[in-house]
């Protein structure tokens, strides 16, 4: 079955750099757009960005500043977001999740790893 | 940035009834609306994809409607395993945006 399986909780200081991983099983890892969705705490959604697992290109919202890169390892099937210069309101739960279109991304997600909480704080 | 705004905001209802949840979107998404739940201390579940198109699994008591800028989520005959809060999205234009979401509670 589909798995999405991610890293553990993490603490970090403002101006540090985090990165999350995401190991995917049970489907063709190349053929699936992987993305990530943040949820603050108490609050609702927001869709971070994604990457396109067989070429490596990504995407990302602009609110970022290009803050937010992604990387993916073929041989394991996973992939990676890196956050830098993490700020207060970073704080979140971070998922992954993976695009319903096969070869052809929908943006919209279908599974979704059990997501991870990143904790910015002095 | 569209702007998905859902109402209500929370809503309390009985096991057996039918509830409706509205998502309007900023400007027109087509048919580019996905529904989710999420219920505490989970990830959220796909639904409904395309307006209307049940996610294979997910029970025909739930049902999806609308096209361009106003869109439901119906539930029918609620049962325990319902009371969860619910998401829209749409997946029109970068980026991807959801509605503020949807506490239904048991009354």
């Amino acid at each position: 079955q589909v798995q999405l399986v991610q890293s553990g909780a993490e603490v970090k200081k403002p101006g540090a750099s985090v990165r999350l991983s995401c190991k995917t099983s049970g489907y063709s890892f190349v053929n699936y757009y992987v993305h990530w969705v943040r949820q603050a705490p108490g609050q609702g959604l927001q869709w971070v960005g994604t990457i396109n697992p067989n070429s490596g290109a990504m995407g990302h919202a602009q609110n970022f500043q290009d803050r937010v890169t992604f990387a993916r390892d073929m041989s394991t099937s996973t992939v990676y977001m890196d956050l830098r210069n993490l700020r207060s309101d970073d704080t979140a739960v971070y998922f992954c999740a993976r695009d319903g279109g096969f070869d052809y991304p929908l943006y919209y997600f279908d599974s979704w790893g059990q997501g991870a909480l990143l904790t910015v704080s002095s | 940035d569209i702007q998905m705004t859902q109402s209500p905001s929370s809503l309390s209802a009985s096991v057996g009834d039918s509830v409706t949840i509205t998502c309007r979107a900023s400007q027109v998404i087509s048919k580019s609306l996905a529904w989710y739940q999420q219920k505490v201390g989970e990830a959220p579940k796909l639904l409904i994809c395309d307006a209307s198109r049940l996610e294979s699994g997910v029970p025909s008591r739930f049902s999806g409607s609308g096209s361009g800028t106003e869109f439901t989520l119906t539930i029918s005959s609620l049962q325990p395993d319902d009371f969860a809060t619910y998401y829209c999205q749409q997946y029109y234009v970068i980026p991807y945006t959801f509605g503020q979401g949807t506490k239904l509670e048991i009354k």
